[in-house]
C-alpha cells in the first residue's frame, strides 16, 4: 500500500529559528512530490514541488529536498515567523496515477513569539 | 500561480436540506477537479474526480447519489450534498488541474465549511 509519513507529527519552536520536517514515502514509481502549507480553515497552498530527478527546491525561506534512493524528503524553514504556523503536508502523487494524490498526515508546526 | 475559489466560504443548514458548493478557477481553464473533504486533524480524503463534460468518479464508499457532482463548463464544477446529515458536517475542499508543459499540479480552493444541524 502506498503511504506517507510524516514527522514529527507537531512541532514547536521560537519565533527566528529554523526548522526541518520529514516525509517518508512507499509511493514507487512516484511522479512528484509536494509540499504543501495548509492555515487552519483554509485549503492546502503549494509551497515547492519535485520530480523524481529533482534534488532540492527552494521557494523563499523554504526549502525542500528530495532523496529518490532511500524516499525520504524534507521541508526546512529558515527564520521562522509567526505566520508559519500551519499544518504542513507532503504528497506524492503515482506515475500511474498521477491525479490520484496521496496525502501525509501533517506536520502541525507552531511558532511562538 | 494559478487561482480556485470556492462559494460559499462557510454553510449552516438544517438536516434533510440540500447544499451546493461551487469551485472555480479562476485564470485557468480545468477540465478535472477534484473534490476532498477533511475531518478535523486529519489528511484531505479524496471524494470524486469532476471531469467537464462528463461523469464524474467517485472514490469508493462515497455515495454518488448523496454527493451530486456537476462540471458542466472549464471553469466550474458544483457538489451538492443532498438531504444533508450531521454526519456530514465536514471541511469541503475543490482543487483543480493545472498544466503548463509537461509538468501538472492541482490547485486548492479555500475550503467551505459545511454544519449540519
Amino acid at each position: 500500500k502506498n503511504q506517507v509519513e510524516q514527522s514529527p507529527q507537531s512541532l514547536i519552536i521560537l519565533e527566528g529559528k529554523n526548522c526541518t520536517l520529514q516525509c517518508n514515502y512507499t509511493v514507487s514509481p512516484f511522479s512528484n512530490l509536494r509540499w504543501y502549507k495548509q492555515d487552519t480553515g483554509r485549503g492546502p497552498v503549494s509551497l515547492t514541488i519535485m520530480t523524481f530527478s529533482e534534488n532540492t527546491k527552494s521557494n523563499g525561506r523554504y526549502t525542500a529536498t528530495l532523496d529518490a534512493d532511500t524516499k525520504q524528503s524534507s521541508l526546512h524553514i529558515t527564520a521562522s515567523q509567526l505566520s508559519d504556523s500551519a499544518s504542513y503536508i507532503c504528497v506524492v502523487s503515482d506515475l500511474y496515477n498521477t491525479d490520484k494524490l496521496i496525502f501525509g498526515t501533517g506536520t502541525r508546526l507552531q511558532v511562538f513569539p | 500561480g494559478a487561482v480556485v475559489s470556492q462559494h460559499p466560504s462557510w454553510v449552516i443548514c438544517k438536516s434533510g436540506t440540500s447544499v451546493k458548493i461551487e469551485c472555480r478557477s479562476l485564470d485557468f481553464q480545468a477540465t478535472t477537479m477534484f473534490w476532498y473533504r477533511q475531518f478535523p486533524k486529519q489528511s484531505l480524503m479524496l471524494m470524486a474526480t469532476s471531469n467537464e463534460g462528463s461523469k464524474a468518479t467517485y472514490e469508493q464508499g462515497v455515495e454518488k447519489d448523496k454527493f451530486l457532482i456537476n462540471h458542466a463548463s472549464l471553469t466550474l464544477s458544483t457538489l451538492t450534498v443532498t438531504s444533508a446529515h450531521p454526519e456530514d458536517s465536514s471541511f469541503y475542499i475543490c482543487s483543480a488541474r493545472y498544466r503548463t508543459g509537461p509538468q501538472e499540479t492541482q490547485y486548492f480552493g479555500p475550503g467551505t465549511r459545511l454544519l449540519v444541524l
